[in-house]
């Protein structure tokens, strides 16, 4: 069973630097086409992806925020981590981990429950 | 980036009633589409994938069908349980996009 938990901080200020850690379970980030992603969705608005790494160290970042991205495997502890630095209000969002294999289904079937995050002084 | 437009905004149905979502891609996915369903508070939860096919557990009055750019998503007979947003996915280009959300009502 494929299990993704999301964890940290559920405030920051304007200009710090977020870290996210998705801890997962069922699978292995080292099996061929295996990768862990991340989404947010603001409050009222639509679904964005952030985010990709895959089993084998390629990493995808959404353009609109790459310069702020950073995503890291620990496969040795079924954890993915997410950086994003110079924090802003707009990025006040629940942000959700998820997992694909692109060798089989290949879109987005399991997400973590998602954690809340709010940007504010 | 490929765009994807979802119709409509909002669609209002009776339980019992057929309901009919669309979306479109700016450019071709092929057939790397998917659909999900999304409640407050909620994960998302995975529908469709392939444009067509069903994820594992989905009932099968849940049915997809599209390729390139024109995608739809029927549900044959409303259940109280099915009224929530429903997202398209594209993965076949990065980035990766969604589209804005159907919010299906009662």
């Amino acid at each position: 069973q494929i299990t993704l938990k999301e964890s940290g901080p559920t405030l920051v200020k304007p200009t710090q630097t977020l870290t996210l850690t998705c801890t997962f379970s069922g699978f292995s980030l080292s099996t061929s086409g295996v990768g862990v992603g991340w989404i947010r969705q603001p409050p009222g608005e639509a679904l964005e992806w952030l985010a990709l790494i895959y089993w084998d160290d390629d990493k995808r970042y959404s353009p609109s925020l790459r310069s702020r991205l950073t995503i890291t495997k620990d496969t040795s502890k079924n954890q993915v981590v997410l950086t994003m630095t110079n924090m802003d209000p707009v990025d006040t969002a629940t942000y959700f981990c998820v997992h694909k294999s692109m060798y089989s289904i290949a879109a987005f079937d399991y997400w973590g429950q998602g954690t809340l995050l709010t940007v504010s002084s | 980036e490929i765009v994807m437009t979802q119709s409509p905004v909002t669609l209002s149905v009776s339980p019992g009633e057929r309901a009919t979502l669309s979306c479109r891609a700016s450019q071709s996915v092929g057939g790397s589409l998917a659909w999900y369903q999304h409640k407050p508070g909620q994960a998302p939860r995975f529908l469709i994938y392939g444009a067509s096919t069903r994820a594992t557990g989905v009932p099968a009055r849940f049915s997809g069908r599209g390729s390139g750019t024109e995608f739809t998503l029927t549900i044959s007979s409303l259940q109280s349980e099915d009224f929530a947003v429903y997202y398209c996915h594209q993965y076949n280009n990065w980035p990766y996009t969604f589209g804005q959300g159907t919010r299906l009502e009662i």
